[in-house]
């Protein structure tokens, strides 16, 4: 069965600064993986997917992942993080079930200004 | 496109009462999703159906809770009796099968509070 890890629950960034959020996930297979923000109160936004191909992928809002077979790993980066992107960031990976996604326990980054 | 809907955003309730949570996923979308987020255990898939069938039911935590998609336009998420432990924000996703993994669209959720 896949799963996803996310080594970081809080980070701290000032505003302005660059931004990697850490996830690694373990499934046997090539996997589809994305990445989702959730501000308070509200539900889940998708920033960006990774199905095949090139292993950098763009997203909304700035963010980027890359894709890293050997260390089974997709973090999400930010060169530049802004006030409004405080809010709770999840890895997740669908496997072999086609559409069930597995999520990591998220991580929540708090901009300072 | 509306985005997926569900009702109510908030519901407070007393111990052992009925709770119904409601979904209208995305017109068109052919797979929907009941999710529970809580601090505890974070996000937790519950039950998803693929063309209202339910596909797989083995996170739904006890016989309290059941699932319904009697159409391809409205879904319902059961609770019966309610416990404070069930306490959560509930999530309801949906998605369309397009050849890959696909990406799913939640809704603003229902925050449930059980005194």
């Amino acid at each position: 069965a896949q799963s996803v890890t996310q080594p970081d629950i809080h980070i701290t960034v000032s505003e302005g600064a660059s931004l990697e959020l850490r996830c690694n996930y373990s499934y046997g297979a090539t996997p589809y993986l994305f990445w989702y923000v959730q501000s308070p109160g509200q539900g889940l936004q998708l920033l960006l997917k990774y199905f095949s191909g090139d292993t950098l992928v763009q997203g909304i809002k700035g963010f980027e992942a890359e894709f890293k077979r050997s260390q089974s790993s997709f973090n999400l980066r930010k060169p530049s993080v802004h006030w409004s992107d405080a809010a709770e960031y999840f890895c997740a990976v669908v496997g072999n079930a086609g559409n069930m996604l597995t999520f990591g326990g998220g991580t929540r980054l708090m901009v300072k200004p | 496109d509306a985005g997926v809907i569900q009702s109510p955003r908030h519901e407070v309730t007393e111990m052992g009462q009925e709770v119904t949570l409601r979904c209208k996923p995305i017109s068109g979308h052919d797979y929907l999703f009941w999710y529970r987020q809580t601090m505890m255990r974070g996000l937790e898939l519950l039950i998803y159906f693929n063309n209202n069938v339910p596909i797989d039911d083995s996170g739904m935590p006890e016989d309290r809770f059941s699932a319904k998609m009697p159409n391809a336009s409205f879904s319902t998420l059961k609770i019966q009796p309610s416990e404070p432990r069930d306490s959560a924000v509930y999530f309801c996703a949906s998605s369309v099968t397009s050849g890959g993994a696909n990406e799913q669209f939640f809704g603003p959720g229902t925050r449930l509070t059980v005194l």
